[in-house]
């Protein structure tokens, strides 16, 4: 069984670009989660689908962030314009149900310069 | 609101000796506790979970966790470290109302001397 997967694995871009961070989480897994660690800090929880539905997105730092989960399945997280603030790593884990084991991808380790 | 404490960012350790790694969390709903994880190069990977069962949890690798109420805590333990034992460790909690998110502890590097 393929576990979650994120990628770009590292992407680095100038201030002001855009990127978009892709993660497909496992198979028949409703819940999604996206997460970000700025270096030095803690792992923090951006935001929560269920299916494609935002059960959650208080993390969100602010609106220059989107994210969507298209049909249920795979979710991008869009970063416009980056800041330098923003880089860091952006973790996706997926769960079948709320409270059990959550499997994260290896993380899409974002710089922006 | 929901918190996680790790004690001390870095902890040192000989191979073979007692590996303990601090975790204190607060929680206004009965929590959920787990430790995760990451080795270089890699993702989280769950080590084991507390779920409102047996107070003592084990998990994988021989590590084993401890929920005290009383003291608000989930240390991580393993009798005797090995090298590969090598990576940065997160305690993070959960809760009924929360949807499954976690919030996270600060993570602890631990690192094995020979």
């Amino acid at each position: 069984e393929a576990g979650v997967t994120q990628f770009p694995s590292h992407s680095v871009i100038e201030k002001g670009q855009t990127v978009t961070l892709r993660c497909d989480p496992i198979s028949g897994h409703d819940n999604l989660y996206w997460y970000r660690r700025v270096m030095g800090k803690e792992i923090k929880f951006l935001l929560h689908f269920v299916k494609e539905s935002k059960q959650d997105e208080s993390g969100m730092p602010n609106n220059r962030f989107l994210a969507e989960r298209t049909g249920g399945t795979y979710s991008t997280l869009k970063v416009q314009p980056a800041e330098l603030e923003d880089s860091g790593v952006y973790f996706c884990a997926s769960t079948g149900q709320i409270n059990t084991e959550a499997f994260f991808g290896q993380g899409t380790r974002l710089t922006v310069v | 609101a929901q918190s996680v404490t790790q004690l001390g960012s870095h902890v040192s350790v000989s191979e073979g000796a007692l590996v303990l790694l601090r975790c204190n969390y607060s929680s206004s709903v009965p929590p959920y506790l787990f430790w995760y994880v990451q080795y270089p190069n890699q993702g989280l990977q769950l080590l084991l979970k507390y779920t409102s069962a047996a107070t003592l949890v084990k998990g994988i690798n021989g590590f084993e966790a401890e929920f005290k109420k009383s003291e608000t805590s989930f240390h991580l333990t393993k009798p005797s470290a090995h090298m590969s034992d090598a990576a940065e460790y997160f305690c993070a909690v959960s809760g009924n109302n929360q949807g499954g998110k976690l919030i996270f502890g600060q993570g602890t590097e631990l690192s094995v001397k020979p």
